[in-house]
Protein backbone atom coordinates (compact mmCIF):
# COMPACT_ATOMS: atom_id res chain seq x y z
CA UNK A 1 0.00 0.00 0.00
CA UNK A 2 1.66 2.97 -1.23
CA UNK A 3 1.33 6.31 0.86
CA UNK A 4 3.65 8.37 -1.74
CA UNK A 5 2.76 8.05 -5.50
CA UNK A 6 4.22 9.28 -8.74
CA UNK A 7 2.35 7.88 -11.53
CA UNK A 8 4.65 8.78 -14.36
CA UNK A 9 7.83 6.63 -14.08
CA UNK A 10 9.33 8.85 -16.89
CA UNK A 11 9.00 12.18 -18.78
CA UNK A 12 10.93 13.89 -21.76
CA UNK A 13 11.31 17.29 -21.89
CA UNK A 14 12.65 20.26 -24.39
CA UNK A 15 15.24 22.04 -23.22
CA UNK A 16 14.14 25.77 -22.14
CA UNK A 17 10.99 24.46 -21.44
CA UNK A 18 8.87 23.58 -18.22
CA UNK A 19 9.48 20.25 -16.29
CA UNK A 20 6.55 18.89 -14.06
CA UNK A 21 6.70 16.02 -11.86
CA UNK A 22 3.62 15.22 -9.98
CA UNK A 23 3.29 13.52 -6.84
CA UNK A 24 0.24 12.09 -4.76
CA UNK A 25 0.18 10.78 -1.12
CA UNK A 26 -2.67 9.20 0.98
CA UNK A 27 -1.69 10.09 4.61
CA UNK A 28 -3.46 13.02 5.43
CA UNK A 29 -0.66 13.41 8.43
CA UNK A 30 2.04 13.91 6.31
CA UNK A 31 3.02 17.45 6.85
CA UNK A 32 6.18 18.03 5.71
CA UNK A 33 7.34 17.10 1.57
CA UNK A 34 10.79 17.20 0.62
CA UNK A 35 11.74 16.43 -3.08
CA UNK A 36 15.23 14.54 -3.84
CA UNK A 37 17.40 14.08 -7.31
CA UNK A 38 19.07 11.00 -8.26
CA UNK A 39 21.80 10.53 -10.89
CA UNK A 40 22.91 7.18 -11.11
CA UNK A 41 25.70 5.71 -8.83
CA UNK A 42 24.86 8.31 -6.70
CA UNK A 43 22.85 8.94 -3.25
CA UNK A 44 19.84 11.08 -3.70
CA UNK A 45 20.40 14.66 -3.12
CA UNK A 46 18.37 16.99 -1.16
CA UNK A 47 16.89 19.41 -3.47
CA UNK A 48 13.75 21.13 -2.44
CA UNK A 49 10.93 21.15 0.84
CA UNK A 50 7.98 22.89 1.55
CA UNK A 51 5.76 22.13 5.33
CA UNK A 52 1.91 21.43 5.15
CA UNK A 53 1.16 25.07 6.14
CA UNK A 54 2.36 26.80 2.63
CA UNK A 55 1.28 25.96 -0.91
CA UNK A 56 4.37 27.08 -2.46
CA UNK A 57 7.98 27.00 -2.24
CA UNK A 58 10.27 28.74 -4.59
CA UNK A 59 13.88 28.03 -5.10
CA UNK A 60 15.72 29.73 -7.86
CA UNK A 61 14.53 27.18 -11.32
CA UNK A 62 12.59 25.27 -8.82
CA UNK A 63 9.48 25.69 -7.22
CA UNK A 64 7.56 23.05 -5.52
CA UNK A 65 3.53 23.73 -5.07
CA UNK A 66 1.00 21.70 -2.40
CA UNK A 67 -2.52 20.95 -2.57
CA UNK A 68 -3.93 19.90 0.75
CA UNK A 69 -7.30 19.14 -0.04
CA UNK A 70 -6.12 17.09 -3.11
CA UNK A 71 -3.12 15.96 -1.43
CA UNK A 72 -1.05 16.34 -4.51
CA UNK A 73 2.77 18.07 -4.89
CA UNK A 74 4.01 19.05 -7.78
CA UNK A 75 7.62 20.09 -8.57
CA UNK A 76 8.15 22.87 -11.66
CA UNK A 77 11.51 22.78 -13.07
CA UNK A 78 11.95 26.13 -15.20
CA UNK A 79 13.76 26.45 -17.65
CA UNK A 80 14.33 23.02 -17.75
CA UNK A 81 18.57 21.71 -18.51
CA UNK A 82 19.90 19.06 -19.61
CA UNK A 83 21.92 18.80 -16.44
CA UNK A 84 18.80 18.56 -15.08
CA UNK A 85 18.66 15.15 -16.04
CA UNK A 86 17.55 12.53 -13.03
CA UNK A 87 15.54 10.22 -11.21
CA UNK A 88 13.64 12.82 -9.13
CA UNK A 89 11.95 11.77 -5.99
CA UNK A 90 8.83 12.60 -3.75
CA UNK A 91 9.31 11.80 0.06
CA UNK A 92 7.11 13.36 2.79
CA UNK A 93 7.52 12.67 6.65
CA UNK A 94 5.21 13.64 9.76
CA UNK A 95 3.98 10.39 11.12
CA UNK A 96 4.30 10.20 15.06
CA UNK A 97 8.21 8.84 15.75
CA UNK A 98 9.83 8.01 18.91
CA UNK A 99 11.70 10.58 19.97
CA UNK A 100 10.13 13.41 19.08
CA UNK A 101 11.50 13.55 15.54
CA UNK A 102 9.74 13.27 12.39
CA UNK A 103 12.15 10.27 11.38
CA UNK A 104 11.59 8.27 8.38
CA UNK A 105 11.16 9.40 5.20
CA UNK A 106 8.34 7.83 3.08
CA UNK A 107 9.33 7.88 -0.68
CA UNK A 108 7.90 7.65 -4.04
CA UNK A 109 9.27 5.54 -6.91
CA UNK A 110 10.54 8.17 -8.87
CA UNK A 111 10.07 10.08 -12.03
CA UNK A 112 13.02 9.79 -14.97
CA UNK A 113 13.81 13.65 -16.05
CA UNK A 114 15.17 13.30 -19.41
CA UNK A 115 16.03 17.17 -20.90
CA UNK A 116 17.27 17.11 -24.36
CA UNK A 117 19.00 19.42 -26.16
CA UNK B 1 35.16 13.94 3.06
CA UNK B 2 32.16 16.47 4.09
CA UNK B 3 30.02 13.53 2.87
CA UNK B 4 27.96 10.69 4.58
CA UNK B 5 30.32 7.53 2.78
CA UNK B 6 29.46 3.65 2.44
CA UNK B 7 31.63 0.78 1.95
CA UNK B 8 31.77 -1.23 0.03
CA UNK B 9 30.48 0.35 -2.80
CA UNK B 10 29.53 -3.14 -4.44
CA UNK B 11 29.01 -6.41 -3.20
CA UNK B 12 28.60 -9.54 -4.87
CA UNK B 13 27.50 -12.72 -2.67
CA UNK B 14 26.42 -16.31 -3.16
CA UNK B 15 23.21 -16.76 -1.24
CA UNK B 16 23.10 -17.92 2.27
CA UNK B 17 26.17 -16.17 2.70
CA UNK B 18 26.08 -13.48 5.97
CA UNK B 19 27.45 -9.76 4.32
CA UNK B 20 27.62 -6.27 6.67
CA UNK B 21 27.68 -2.71 5.41
CA UNK B 22 29.46 0.23 6.61
CA UNK B 23 28.05 3.86 6.67
CA UNK B 24 30.50 6.58 8.01
CA UNK B 25 27.33 9.43 8.51
CA UNK B 26 28.55 13.19 8.60
CA UNK B 27 30.65 14.45 11.51
CA UNK B 28 28.08 15.63 14.26
CA UNK B 29 24.98 14.19 12.85
CA UNK B 30 23.07 12.64 15.33
CA UNK B 31 20.74 10.60 13.28
CA UNK B 32 21.07 7.90 10.70
CA UNK B 33 19.01 6.18 8.66
CA UNK B 34 19.20 2.75 6.67
CA UNK B 35 16.99 2.86 3.19
CA UNK B 36 17.09 -0.10 0.47
CA UNK B 37 15.91 0.55 -2.91
CA UNK B 38 15.06 -2.44 -5.27
CA UNK B 39 15.04 -2.51 -8.95
CA UNK B 40 12.45 -0.33 -10.27
CA UNK B 41 11.30 0.48 -6.43
CA UNK B 42 11.28 4.14 -4.04
CA UNK B 43 13.36 3.76 -1.12
CA UNK B 44 12.21 1.39 1.45
CA UNK B 45 12.66 2.91 4.87
CA UNK B 46 14.74 -0.36 7.44
CA UNK B 47 15.87 1.46 10.38
CA UNK B 48 16.75 4.50 12.34
CA UNK B 49 19.32 5.83 15.21
CA UNK B 50 18.95 9.01 17.14
CA UNK B 51 21.47 9.77 19.55
CA UNK B 52 21.58 7.11 22.04
CA UNK B 53 17.70 5.81 21.88
CA UNK B 54 17.13 2.51 21.27
CA UNK B 55 16.87 1.90 17.14
CA UNK B 56 13.28 2.04 15.33
CA UNK B 57 14.04 -0.99 13.40
CA UNK B 58 10.24 -1.37 12.03
CA UNK B 59 11.32 -1.09 8.90
CA UNK B 60 13.67 -4.27 8.91
CA UNK B 61 11.81 -6.86 6.11
CA UNK B 62 13.23 -9.85 8.00
CA UNK B 63 14.97 -11.03 11.44
CA UNK B 64 17.91 -11.72 9.13
CA UNK B 65 17.97 -8.24 9.00
CA UNK B 66 20.42 -6.15 11.90
CA UNK B 67 22.15 -2.61 12.28
CA UNK B 68 24.43 -0.98 15.39
CA UNK B 69 25.61 2.34 15.54
CA UNK B 70 28.84 2.23 17.64
CA UNK B 71 29.82 5.02 19.67
CA UNK B 72 26.74 7.45 18.54
CA UNK B 73 28.85 7.57 14.50
CA UNK B 74 29.28 4.81 12.48
CA UNK B 75 26.68 1.91 11.64
CA UNK B 76 26.88 -1.46 9.95
CA UNK B 77 23.84 -3.43 8.35
CA UNK B 78 24.05 -7.35 8.42
CA UNK B 79 22.26 -9.34 6.25
CA UNK B 80 22.57 -12.95 7.45
CA UNK B 81 22.03 -16.10 5.10
CA UNK B 82 21.13 -13.49 2.49
CA UNK B 83 18.77 -14.25 -0.78
CA UNK B 84 18.40 -13.06 -4.12
CA UNK B 85 15.74 -10.94 -2.85
CA UNK B 86 17.90 -8.89 -1.01
CA UNK B 87 19.10 -7.73 -3.95
CA UNK B 88 19.06 -3.86 -4.09
CA UNK B 89 21.01 -0.79 -3.61
CA UNK B 90 21.79 -0.02 0.46
CA UNK B 91 21.44 3.22 1.60
CA UNK B 92 22.54 5.07 4.57
CA UNK B 93 21.32 8.61 5.70
CA UNK B 94 21.99 11.06 8.17
CA UNK B 95 20.88 14.70 9.61
CA UNK B 96 21.90 17.17 11.72
CA UNK B 97 20.13 18.25 15.20
CA UNK B 98 17.59 20.42 14.45
CA UNK B 99 17.15 19.51 10.84
CA UNK B 100 15.46 16.25 11.17
CA UNK B 101 14.18 15.96 7.42
CA UNK B 102 16.67 16.81 5.53
CA UNK B 103 18.66 13.70 4.89
CA UNK B 104 22.08 13.76 3.65
CA UNK B 105 22.19 10.29 1.80
CA UNK B 106 25.49 8.56 1.22
CA UNK B 107 26.13 6.85 -2.40
CA UNK B 108 24.99 3.78 -1.46
CA UNK B 109 26.27 -0.06 -1.64
CA UNK B 110 24.99 -2.28 -4.36
CA UNK B 111 24.36 -5.53 -3.21
CA UNK B 112 23.76 -8.99 -5.81
CA UNK B 113 23.27 -11.81 -4.06
CA UNK B 114 23.25 -14.77 -6.58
Amino acid sequence: DQQVKQNSPSLSVQEGRISILNCDYTNSMFDYFLWYKKYPAEGPTFLISISSIKDKNEDGRFTVFLNKSAKHLSLHIVPSQPGDSAVYFCAASGVPHRGGSQGNLIFGKGTKLSVKP
Amino acid sequence: GAGVSQSPSNKVTEKGKDVELRCDPISGHTALYWYRQSLGQGLEFLIYFQGNSAPDKSGLPSDRFSAERTGGSVSTLTIQRTQQEDSAVYLCASTKVGAADTQYFGPGTRLTVL
